[in-house]
């Protein structure tokens, strides 16, 4: 049972346009969000994260978009660079409310940054 | 060092043999997480240790594997009689553990590969 989807496992945008990366979950538990990325041999990078309580937060190029009701977060990356071609997983904590302190990762989103 | 690291690398076994892997959590993080990424999959959570303890071990696949944290610091994880199903990127993370919003901060993973 996949708590957390992305749907789809790859992305490819042109230089300077902006990449959207989506994310689905079922728990309605959930009210903590994150979004990371891997480049290859490397371990998971955190970029940036989401409380529930929220339906936005920015970073530099980076934004991330929670719906609550749709059970559905996105990330967006203004203006995407070919620093940025990685794979980005989505990943979802219920900790505050429930003290369980695993995060749910999605599978992940390959996005290919074409200059 | 600055970061959570892991040895060895890489790993190749052969089926039916024992295997360790180390993780280097950051200094002064008290929590200390495992995960696993197998080919095409989303990271899956092992094991979580806050200090010695492991307070939640529901993410291990079976009884062959294990693992152990001395001194609140390095972690082991250790798989008995390796199988070609264990073949995966071996995560480990580590956060302050404090309560509320605690971000992951992971190391740059083992591949274990059972022939």
């Amino acid at each position: 049972d996949q708590q957390v989807k992305q749907n789809s496992p790859s992305l490819s945008v042109q230089e300077g346009r902006i990449s959207i990366l989506n994310c689905d979950y079922t728990n309605s538990m959930f009210d903590y969000f994150l979004w990371y990325k891997k480049y290859p041999a490397e371990g998971p990078t955190f970029l940036i994260s989401i409380s529930s309580i929220k339906d936005k937060n920015e970073d530099g190029r980076f934004t991330v978009f929670l719906n609550k009701s749709a059970k559905h977060l996105s990330l967006h990356i203004v203006p995407s660079q070919p620093g940025d071609s990685a794979v980005y997983f989505c990943a979802a904590s219920d900790r505050p409310t429930s003290g369980t302190y695993k995060y749910i990762f999605g599978t992940g989103t390959r996005l290919k940054v074409l200059a | 060092g600055a970061g959570v690291s892991q040895s060895p690398s890489n790993k190749v076994t052969e089926k039916g043999k024992d295997v360790e892997l180390r993780c280097d959590p950051i200094s002064g993080h008290t929590a200390l997480y495992w995960y696993r990424q197998s080919l095409g999959q989303g990271l899956e959570f092992l094991i979580y240790f806050q200090g010695n303890s492991a307070p939640d071990k529901s993410g291990l696949p079976s009884d062959r594997f294990s693992a152990e944290r001395t001194g609140g610091s390095v972690s082991t994880l250790t798989i008995q009689r390796t199988q070609q199903e264990d073949s995966a990127v071996y995560l480990c993370a580590s956060s302050w553990g404090t309560s509320g919003i605690d971000t992951q901060y992971f190391g740059p993973g083992t591949r274990l590969t059972v022939l």
